[in-house]
């Protein structure tokens, strides 16, 4: 079956610019997380969605926003793009709300790049 | 707060050699910790996951790691090492109840392969 798909696979935005990037988990899959990667900070958690709600959000502005539809099809946003924000953006997907037996599926994420 | 650190930003070995990648936790409750594998341009691929069963975990690829509470380690190993295994290697701790969702990365572990 098809994994998870996140488009587009590369994106270049100006300063001031907002971002919409896009994740389709894979088919069954309910539970949507979002990572940023930098080489400064490594992976960080953004958000993690279930059945179209946020159950848990990272320590990130408020800049940073997302959905998940009743697809279980998820956007992120980010609006008003800074340097720093320059990252790989990667998508988990997994069959269920977590359990200690859950295992994340990863996209291989959108590179977006801030001018 | 859970944490993990990797105690290597890089590893270099010869083929055929074994493989050591170090990974201490910090966790308040007896955790879920997993390795992932990230290859150049890649997403991240889960090798094996520890969730409270056999402490001895066997992954894909000839990897396995151990859980030492007493150590609060979970080192990551191979017997011989092969040049596909040239990666970045991340140990992951999962949050707490309903933070289980939420993965905490460790900075991750460069291995490099030499012929």
């Amino acid at each position: 079956k098809a994994g998870v798909t996140q488009t587009p696979r590369y994106l270049i935005k100006t300063r001031g610019q907002q971002v919409t990037l896009s994740c389709s988990p894979i088919s069954g899959h309910r539970s949507v997380s979002w990572y940023q990667q930098t080489p400064g900070q490594g992976l960080q958690f953004l958000f993690e969605y279930f059945s179209e709600t946020q159950r848990n959000k990272g320590n990130f502005p408020g800049r940073f926003s997302g959905r998940q539809f009743s697809n279980s099809r998820s956007e992120m946003n980010v609006s008003t793009l800074e340097l720093g924000d320059s990252a790989l953006y990667l998508c988990a997907s997994s069959l269920d709300v977590w359990q200690p037996n859950t295992e994340a599926f990863f996209g291989q994420g959108t590179r977006l790049t801030v001018v | 707060a859970q944490s993990v650190t990797q105690l290597d930003s890089h590893v270099s070995v010869s083929e055929g050699t074994p493989v050591l990648l170090r990974c201490n936790y910090s966790s308040s409750y007896s955790p879920s910790l997993f390795w992932y594998v990230q290859h150049p341009n890649k997403g991240l691929q889960l090798l094996l996951k520890y969730t409270s069963a056999a402490t001895l975990v066997k992954g894909i690829n000839g990897f396995e790691a151990e859980f030492k509470k007493s150590e609060t380690s979970f080192h990551l190993t191979k017997p011989s090492a092969h040049m596909s295994d040239a990666a970045e290697y991340f140990c992951v701790v999962s949050g707490l109840g309903n933070q289980g969702g939420k993965l905490i990365f460790g900075q991750g572990t460069e291995l490099s392969v030499k012929p």
